[in-house]
């Protein structure tokens, strides 16, 4: 299994609270990736960065922040949580080599904002 | 613009029945890469297979067979006697050569798998 961890698994916030989520990988990849789960939407780029300190929006980026200061860990924050926000959030990394553009996932958290 | 469409949201199967799980693309450009994961109850993402857009031969992995074509547009996966294991939401997904390579999901087939 890729070396991904994820930190919280699980979080309950209140609407209005700054939340930040941990994607920390092992394998030294360069492409790091958050996307969402939502039912009848599968999953949904939010961010990706392409090495430290670059980065760039996904499909649904609104209401969302990333930053990058090392290549193992990639922060997703939520500067001000919303009800819309509730979600399984995953992160993934890839390293593109060669034509396989393979991506491996961390486990998720689940995130509700109340 | 790119999309991937699993038409299929719920499909139930007895044990032992064979089972097609449909996935069809869209995307102008002319390298990309199809992929499947499985998601089981326990919530992770589990990749199945890659392919790329210049290799239409299907593939099989055990009770695992994935169909590629072109021409539909389609990458269709099925399970050969299928088992209770199997039951999870199936996604299929889309990444292109260009750009950031994130994938295109698809909304996801959830297979139950009845004892």
């Amino acid at each position: 299994d890729a070396g991904i961890t994820q930190s919280p698994r699980h979080k309950v916030t209140e609407t209005g609270t700054p939340v930040t989520l941990r994607c920390h990988q092992t394998e030294n990849h360069r492409y790091m990736y958050w996307y969402r789960q939502d039912p009848g939407h599968g999953l949904r780029l939010i961010h990706y960065s392409y090495g430290v300190k670059d980065t760039d929006k996904g499909e649904v980026s609104d209401g969302y922040s990333v930053s990058r200061s090392k290549t193992e860990d990639f922060l997703l924050t939520l500067e001000s949580a919303t009800s819309s926000q509730t979600s399984v959030y995953f992160c993934a990394i890839s390293d593109h080599s060669g034509t396989y553009n393979e991506q491996f996932f961390g486990p998720g958290t689940r995130l509700t904002v109340l | 613009a790119q999309k991937v469409t699993q038409a299929q949201t719920e499909i139930s199967v007895v044990e032992k029945e064979d089972v097609t799980l449909d996935c069809v693309y869209e995307t102008r450009d002319t390298t990309y890469y199809l992929f499947w994961y499985k998601q089981p109850p326990s919530g992770e993402l589990v990749f199945l297979i890659r392919r790329n857009s210049f290799d239409e031969q299907n593939e099989i992995s055990g009770r695992y067979s994935w169909n590629f074509q072109k021409s539909t547009s389609s990458f269709n996966f099925t399970i050969t006697a299928s088992q209770v294991v199997d039951s999870a939401v199936y996604f299929c997904a889309l990444s292109l050569e260009t750009g950031a390579n994130n994938l295109f999901f698809g909304t996801g087939t959830r297979l139950t798998v009845i004892p």
